[in-house]
């Protein structure tokens, strides 16, 4: 069965003091590994598509980088606006557009 | 540019109520998504249409949820009769035809709560 795991479930940082998020998984053949952010209230907001072993990309403050058995998020030098939900999905081979969510890490950076 | 929308945005009924969620897609984006979210279970995947025809309906949970798509700018789900283990957020989300690994784009969510 195809499995999204993350940790912590809650996460407090300080302004500046950095950080990574875990997402492990376990699926039948990765399409892809992605990463969104949810603010209380909305819909999930798209951050990364990641494909393969060694994958790197970055945005801003952030860097999700991917390994055959999990992904992490980093968090360099976090502000009080990187505050959400940080969720992770995998793409499993089966299921063309299916995607598989975690829980979720809650993050709360305080200034 | 609009997004994805959804109505009503909260919803409070009564156990045994019929509950309507609506969506509108993005204009052009051929797949539309149903999800349902918890802190338990997190965020799962309901049903999902491509070009109006439901493609996996495999995680709809029972017989009491059904989900249409009548033409490409809009998609029901609905329960009937409600239960109070139903109360969640719904979201819809949908994504274009033309890269199949492109990201889902999500609406706003529907906040239901069965009482």
């Amino acid at each position: 069965e195809d499995q999204v795991t993350q940790s912590p479930e809650a996460l407090r940082l300080q302004e500046g003091e950095s950080s990574s998020l875990n997402c492990s998984y376990t699926v039948s053949g990765l399409r892809g590994l992605f990463w969104y952010r949810q603010d209380p209230g909305k819909g999930p907001e798209f951050l990364f598509t990641l494909y393969s072993a060694g994958e790197e990309k970055e945005k801003e403050r952030l860097k999700a980088t991917l390994t055959k058995k999990e992904s992490f998020l980093h968090i360099t030098a976090p502000k009080p606006e990187d505050s959400a939900t940080y969720l992770c999905a995998v793409r499993p081979n089966t299921g063309f557009q299916k995607l598989v969510f975690g829980t979720g890490t809650r993050l709360l950076v305080s200034p | 540019d609009a997004g994805v929308i959804q109505s009503p945005r909260h919803e409070v009924t009564e156990m045994g109520q019929e509950v309507t969620l609506r969506c509108k897609p993005i204009s052009g984006h051929d797949y539309l998504f149903w999800y349902r979210q918890t802190m338990m279970r997190g965020l799962e995947l309901l049903i999902y249409f491509n070009n109006n025809v439901p493609i996996d309906d495999s995680g709809m949970p029972e017989d009491r949820f059904s989900a249409k798509m009548p033409n490409a700018s809009f998609s029901t789900l609905k329960i009937q009769p409600s239960e109070p283990r139903d109360s969640a957020v719904y979201f819809c989300a949908s994504t274009p035809r033309l890269t199949s690994d492109n990201e889902q784009f999500f609406g706003p969510g529907t906040r239901l709560t069965v009482l």
